[in-house]
């Protein structure tokens, strides 16, 4: 089975801080994708990237980063100057060829 | 904007009561999935389409919940007797061949009295 593991349920930054949210995954698959997706209170949800497992190279975004380790089973989510358009949930998730499974959630809100 | 449209966006409904909800991917969606998300959780799979083929149901699609996607194109999802426990976000997400990212719709958010 597959599992998402998002430990911070509610991060509080003010505006042009650093961010990093957590993800930690289970899965007996090899082949495997990683994927972060975010909701803004309009409610509707918002791809950002997708990564496979072969691909362990890290991506940067303008100022969104993800670092990918396949030893700790960890695909995190920087966000760097953070700004008040950043407050959503953010969700990692994980996937086979098919279905999507999710963490909880990490409630990011930046401060003016 | 994903492309993909979902209808009604809210429906409040009497416990016992069906209903049905509408979701119309883009034309390169071949596959087509519906997702069920409850407050402070994140959302969970319910059943997936590859054109007008269902081929996965979860679990959590009970007796009471049927989806069809009859020409591979839009998709219904119906919920007949509803109870409280489906007050829920049920959310749509199309996928084209590649079967790379998943593009969600704005979902319908369903409240049972």
């Amino acid at each position: 089975a597959q599992k998402v593991t998002q430990a911070q349920t509610e991060i509080s930054v003010v505006e042009k801080e650093d961010v990093t949210l957590d993800c930690v995954y289970e899965t007996r698959d090899t082949t495997y994708y990683l994927f972060w997706y975010k909701q803004p209170p309009s409610g509707e949800l918002v791809f950002l990237i997708r990564r496979n497992s072969f691909d362990e190279q890290n991506e940067i975004s303008g100022r969104y980063s993800w670092n990918f380790q396949k030893s700790t089973s960890s695909f995190n989510f920087t966000i760097t100057a953070s700004q008040v358009v950043d407050s959503a949930v953010y969700f990692c998730a994980l996937s086979g060829y098919s279905t999507l499974t999710f963490g909880k959630g990490t409630m990011l809100l930046v401060s003016p | 904007d994903t492309g993909v449209s979902q209808d009604p966006r809210h429906k409040i409904t009497k416990r016992g009561q069906n209903v049905t909800f509408r979701c119309d991917p883009i034309s390169e969606h071949n596959r087509l999935y519906w997702y069920r998300q409850t407050l402070g959780q994140g959302p969970e799979f319910l059943t997936y389409f590859q054109n007008e083929a269902q081929l996965e149901k979860s679990r959590l699609l009970s007796d009471r919940f049927s989806a069809e996607r009859p020409k591979g194109s839009f998709s219904t999802l119906e919920i007949q007797r509803t109870e409280q426990g489906d007050s829920a976000m049920y959310l749509c997400a199309g996928q084209d061949s590649s079967y790379n990212e998943q593009f969600f719709g704005p979902g319908t958010r369903l409240t049972v009295l």
